[in-house]
């Protein structure tokens, strides 16, 4: 079964921290992406990496930077937490090459910042 | 410009009855169209796609391309079927997933 596990749940910051969101995937898949999941707004990707050591910026990449060192795992850092990036965090992933855009996703990562 | 446009934040129906979640689309080419389905406490997972033409839990959804729409149908709606639902559209070219604000379905009983 396909598995995609986000390391903690819920994350309570204060601004100005630096924060690390952890995604790892189980299935030998070469896409990664973050969205952030935010009511009324829906999903919105932040970065995607293709395979290790590849990263492109999504559609709201300001204030956020990823990590893909290794293929099953996806890092999302918060340089300098801001109480604007109190949100819902999904990470997902997907096949890379394949034909269709079925993606894969977490339980979620909610952050407060404070 | 590519964009899903889902135009009702909630949906609330009594069980038995039909259900409709509008999705619009914009995209230049043949689009690939997602619903996704997110349960109380549960992760976003995928409902159905229109390539596939399947009814899952009773659910379809067709593609109208001269209307550039992808809504989902239920003809009787239980109450399960709450949730939050998304409407996604695959841009190949980009290589990323773009979501709708999605509807919240509410089946009373």
């Amino acid at each position: 079964d396909v598995k995609v596990t986000q390391s903690s749940r819920y994350l309570v910051k204060r601004t100005g921290e630096k924060v690390f969101l952890e995604c790892v995937q189980d299935m030998d898949h070469e896409n990664m992406f973050w969205y952030r999941q935010d009511p009324g707004l829906g999903l919105r990707l932040i970065y995607f990496s293709y395979d290790v050591k590849m990263k492109e910026k999504g559609d709201i990449p300001e204030g956020y930077s990823v990590s893909r060192e290794k293929k099953e795992r996806f890092s999302l850092i918060l340089e300098s937490a801001s109480t604007n990036q109190t949100s819902m965090y999904l990470c997902a992933s997907r096949i890379g090459g394949a034909l269709t855009g079925e993606l894969f996703f977490g339980e979620g990562s909610r952050l407060t910042v404070l | 410009a590519q964009r899903v446009t889902q135009p009702e934040k909630l949906l609330s129906v009594f069980k038995g009855a039909p259900v409709e979640l509008k999705c619009n689309y914009s995209y230049s080419g043949s689009p690939e169209l997602f619903w996704y389905v997110q349960y109380s406490r549960q992760r976003l997972q995928l409902l159905l796609r229109h390539i596939s033409r399947e009814s899952i839990k009773g659910f379809t959804a067709d593609l109208n391309k001269g209307e550039t729409s992808f809504h989902l149908k239920k003809p009787f709606a239980q109450e399960e079927d709450s949730a939050m639902y998304y409407c996604a559209l695959w841009s190949g070219g980009y290589n990323k997933l773009i979501f709708g604000a999605g509807t919240r379905l509410a089946v009373h009983p």
